[in-house]
């Protein structure tokens, strides 16, 4: 049974900083990986999908690996500022789930001025 | 671009009603999935439907049931509603059952029991 962790549960960064959110998961036969931003209350907002042939994918200041083989993948965001605080979670589109997402417990990250 | 459209946004109901959620997917895409966040949790698979039949299912309670219409859409019935099923409910939609273009979810409904 696939399961996704995301380390650390919770981050506290000053304004500026460059950081680092990971995730793993369990079984690597997966077709791709997702990662959301989600705001206290609101929906899931689509950051990067890394397909699992692909090794990264950058979207302005994310920029998402993924090591399938090893079961990681890193969210990495440059010069973090305080409107990127919120709770990001990882998931797995898993290959033998009939292609349900398979979510970890996200990170929440607050960005202080 | 549109999105994911879920209704309502907020929905409060007493012990044991029904209430019932809609999902309405972006144009072209065949798959829908829900999905319940508890406070402080990540979101739990409910059931997803392909292509209007149901193709998995997950941690859903039997007094729960969902179907997928022939326009796409999709409404989760909730019967004898209990305080915990107080939660956010996701729904998501994609082409192909997510394998290729990832999920777009809704801004969800908000569910809760008194």
């Amino acid at each position: 049974k696939q399961e996704v962790t995301q380390i650390p549960a919770a981050l506290s960064v000053p304004e500026g900083e460059n950081l680092v959110l990971n995730c793993s998961f369990t079984d690597s036969a997966i077709y791709n990986l997702q990662w959301f931003r989600q705001d206290p209350g609101k929906g899931l907002t689509s950051l990067l999908l890394i397909q699992s042939s692909q090794r990264e994918q950058t979207s302005g200041r994310l920029n998402a690996s993924l090591d399938k083989s090893s079961g990681r993948s890193t969210l990495y965001i440059a010069a973090s500022q305080p409107g990127d605080s919120a709770t990001y979670l990882c998931a797995v589109t898993a290959g033998n789930q009939g292609g349900k997402l398979i979510f970890g417990q996200g990170t929440e990250l607050s960005v202080k001025p | 671009a549109a999105g994911v459209i879920q209704s309502p946004r907020h929905l409060i109901k007493e012990k044991r009603e029904t209430a019932t959620l809609k999902c309405y997917p972006i144009p072209r895409h065949d798959t829908v999935y829900w999905y319940q966040q508890g406070p402080g949790q990540d979101p739990q698979f409910l059931i997803s439907f392909y292509e209007k039949m149901q193709s998995d299912k997950g941690s859903i309670p039997d007094r729960f049931s969902a179907q997928q219409f022939s326009d796409y859409h999709s409404e989760l019935n909730m019967s004898s509603l209990e305080l915990g099923d107080s939660a956010l409910y996701f729904c998501a939609s994609s082409f192909g059952q997510g394998y290729n273009y990832g999920y777009t979810f809704g801004s969800g409904t908000r569910l809760t029991v008194v």
